[in-house]
């Protein structure tokens, strides 16, 4: 999957806790993105980043919150989870944006995440 | 709010038969179509993409047709294959916007 690592593959958690997902990736692309995945609703962007200690929100940002401080890491936390968040979570990078010439987006291969 | 729809949400096609998606979107700005390929398990990857001063990109057994005064696009696979079944996404951007819009999803099955 184009050098990205998402990390855990798995989660089960309470409602309530904190939840760090972890994307890492090799390629050095400057562009990071944080994508849920729900049957129904299709991918819908979290938050993005457009570079080291720069992001921005997407359309379901509520809930969530993400940093990046080396170009090769961006993680997610919700910082209290609920069972709406239970999703599939999928992390994406790009070198130029989502509209450069050339630009395609490469996707992890996702981490489940089930909030009891 | 739904800025790109897709439909159906779920097809089965036969063998050797070709399988159509249909997407629509309400935002003149967008400029940029891509289709993206999900199997399970996996993330999705990027398949064909298509930019509005052509009205048609072909790929092999893939072709995006695309319609800029209805804001629709299609994605056809001819002589579909088992290999072929996989959810399917369709997304829109804007040049100068880093962010996709995604469509719902379709999941395409091929039966032999």
């Amino acid at each position: 999957d184009a050098g990205i690592t998402q990390s855990p593959r798995h989660k089960v958690t309470e409602t309530g806790t904190p939840v760090t997902l972890r994307c890492h990736q090799t390629e050095n692309h400057r562009y990071m993105y944080w994508y849920r995945q729900d049957p129904g609703h299709g991918l819908r962007l979290i938050h993005y980043s457009y570079g080291v200690k720069d992001t921005d929100k997407g359309e379901v940002s509520d809930g969530y919150s993400v940093s990046r401080s080396k170009t090769e890491d961006f993680l997610l936390t919700l910082e209290s989870a609920t069972s709406s968040q239970t999703s599939v979570y999928f992390c994406a990078i790009s070198d130029g944006g989502a509209q450069s010439t050339n630009e395609k987006l490469f996707f992890g291969s996702g981490t489940q995440l089930s909030v009891l | 709010q739904q800025q790109v729809k897709q439909s159906p949400q779920s097809l089965i096609v036969q063998k050797g038969g070709i399988s159509i998606i249909n997407c629509a979107y309400e935002n003149t700005a967008f400029d940029y179509f891509p289709w993206y390929q999900q199997f399970p398990g996996k993330g999705p990857a990027l398949l064909i993409a298509i930019r509005p001063d052509v009205s048609e990109k072909k790929e092999g057994r893939f072709t995006i047709s695309f319609n800029k005064s209805a804001k629709q696009f299609s994605l056809h696979i001819m002589d579909s294959q088992p290999g072929d079944s996989a959810t399917y996404f369709c997304a829109a951007g804007e040049f100068g916007n880093e962010k996709l819009t995604f469509g719902t999803g379709t999941r395409l099955t091929i039966i032999p």
